[in-house]
């Protein structure tokens, strides 16, 4: 199947910094990669679509100057968390859809991200 | 919007078979797909089901009926290694050509020996 690669697996920060989490599609072009964030034991919730060559669109709620998405290129896509709270501490998770499948989604390995 | 809803949590003991359910309420409906997550891993895909009736994968076989609004996700032989979070999802018809996924609640299964 498709391969999505996410960096770093797991960051740990203090409160005020930002956190840049990469997502790479390995064998396969993505103009839209969708991202991800969950909680200990819940489910995942969407956070915002990535476009390639255009502005995310994010979920109601999330607060696109706080969560940066970039997707400069067909195989990556950049998620920063800006002045990093302890109550942003989650389980990060990108995924795309590779072209020519049945429509599901590839997940990358997550970034779990724990802020001081 | 969209809400899905399943069980939190099954137990059940190896060779056994279980079932988790998915009821869902959406505005407009292009399929439930099932998704499986070990702990701290990340979800990877299941099944599909577009239309009603059963899909089988091996041990795996899911099963949809658009008019009840709802599926569910058949494990057979049930092994350890089958111990995971199981999710349900559908796509947003509002997301357009984008077809972001919703996920459901989610369910926790335990296999035991």
């Amino acid at each position: 199947g498709a391969v999505v690669s996410q960096h770093p697996s797991w960051v740990i920060c203090k409160s005020g910094t930002s956190v840049k989490i990469e997502c790479r599609s390995l064998d396969f072009q993505a103009t839209t990669m969708f991202w991800y964030r969950q909680f200990p034991k819940q489910s995942l919730m969407l956070m915002a679509t990535s476009n390639e060559g255009s502005k995310a669109t994010y979920e109601q709620g999330v607060e696109k100057d706080k969560f940066l998405i970039n997707h400069a290129s067909l195989t990556l896509s950049t998620l920063t968390v800006t002045s990093a709270h302890p109550e942003d501490s989650s389980f990060y998770i990108c995924s795309a859809r590779a072209p020519r499948t049945t429509g599901e989604l590839f997940f990358g390995e997550g970034s779990r991200l724990t802020v001081l | 919007g969209q809400s899905l809803e399943q069980p939190s949590e099954v137990t059940a003991v190896e060779g056994a078979i279980v079932q988790i359910n998915c009821t869902y309420q959406t505005s407009g409906f292009y399929g439930l797909s099932w998704y499986q997550q070990h702990d701290g891993g990340a979800p990877t895909f299941l099944s599909y089901n577009a239309l009603d009736g059963l899909e089988e994968t091996g041990r795996f076989s899911s099963f949809l009926s658009r008019s009840d609004s709802y599926g569910y996700l058949l494990l057979q032989e049930l092994q350890m290694k089958d111990s995971a979070s199981y999710f349900c999802a559908v796509r947003d018809p509002g997301g357009g050509a984008t077809n972001k996924l919703i996920f459901g609640t989610g369910t926790l299964l335990a296999v035991q020996p």
